[in-house]
């Protein structure tokens, strides 16, 4: 069964420190990765990754992703409390173009 | 006016009644989609259509039915709702045929609780 981990389940940081969410996936058919950011309400598209090694940037945020060792890292630098929110990855496969997410990691940021 | 509208936006119902919640959209898209989101769970793909004949499963389709009523609407439905059905509902849609696409477009949720 296709499976995308993220880790960690939640984080809580300070204002102004950096951070590093993880997300990992086993599906047999990969297409690209995606990385949204969920406030209150729906999910707002951050990246889109395809290829490995290739740095996808906005601002203070940053992913990149591993076709390797099956995984994308999103960055967040200078912390601030507008970044709190539950961040979600999700992969696309050939063929059916379902996304699969992840369980998300919930990021809190104290002032 | 939001791209991709759900209505009702919050819903407080009894076991055992029917539901249906209803979602537009003004993308042109051809794609739409029902997730649910749980605490801990993510979002999981309830049934999904690709254009208005083509209606599929998701992962967790199971006490749940949808209409795809035009390009434009796709309603969600619940025939008899049960308490586990309490959840975040989303609407999405995308487009069709783009290469590396996949992007999801949501709408702002449904929140139904079964009492």
């Amino acid at each position: 069964e296709d499976k995308v981990v993220q880790s960690p389940l939640s984080l809580v940081v300070h204002e102004g420190d950096t951070v590093t969410l993880n997300c990992s996936y086993e599906v047999t058919n990969f297409r690209s990765l995606l990385w949204y950011k969920q406030e209150k309400k729906a999910p707002t598209f951050l990246f889109m990754l395809t290829s490995s090694g290739i740095e996808k940037k906005s601002g203070r945020l940053s992913s990149i992703l591993d076709k390797k060792e099956l995984f994308s890292i999103l960055n967040i630098t200078a912390t601030q409390t507008g970044d709190s929110a539950i961040y979600l990855c999700a992969v696309v496969e050939f063929g059916n173009e379902k996304l699969t997410f992840g369980t998300g990691t919930r990021l809190t940021i104290i002032p | 006016d939001a791209d991709v509208t759900q209505t009702p936006r919050n819903r407080i119902t009894k076991t055992g009644k029917r539901i249906m919640l209803e979602c537009s959209q003004t993308k042109g898209h051809d794609r739409m989609y029902w997730y649910r989101q749980d605490p801990g769970l993510g979002l999981r793909l309830i049934y999904y259509s690709f254009d208005v004949k083509d209606i599929n499963k998701g992962e967790i389709s199971d006490g749940y039915s949808v209409s795809r009523q035009a390009q434009a609407k796709f309603s969600l439905s619940l025939e008899s709702a049960i308490p586990n059905q309490t959840a975040l509902y989303f609407c999405a849609t995308s487009e069709t045929g783009q290469p590396n696409t996949g992007e999801l477009f949501f709408g702002e949720g449904s929140r139904l609780t079964v009492l």
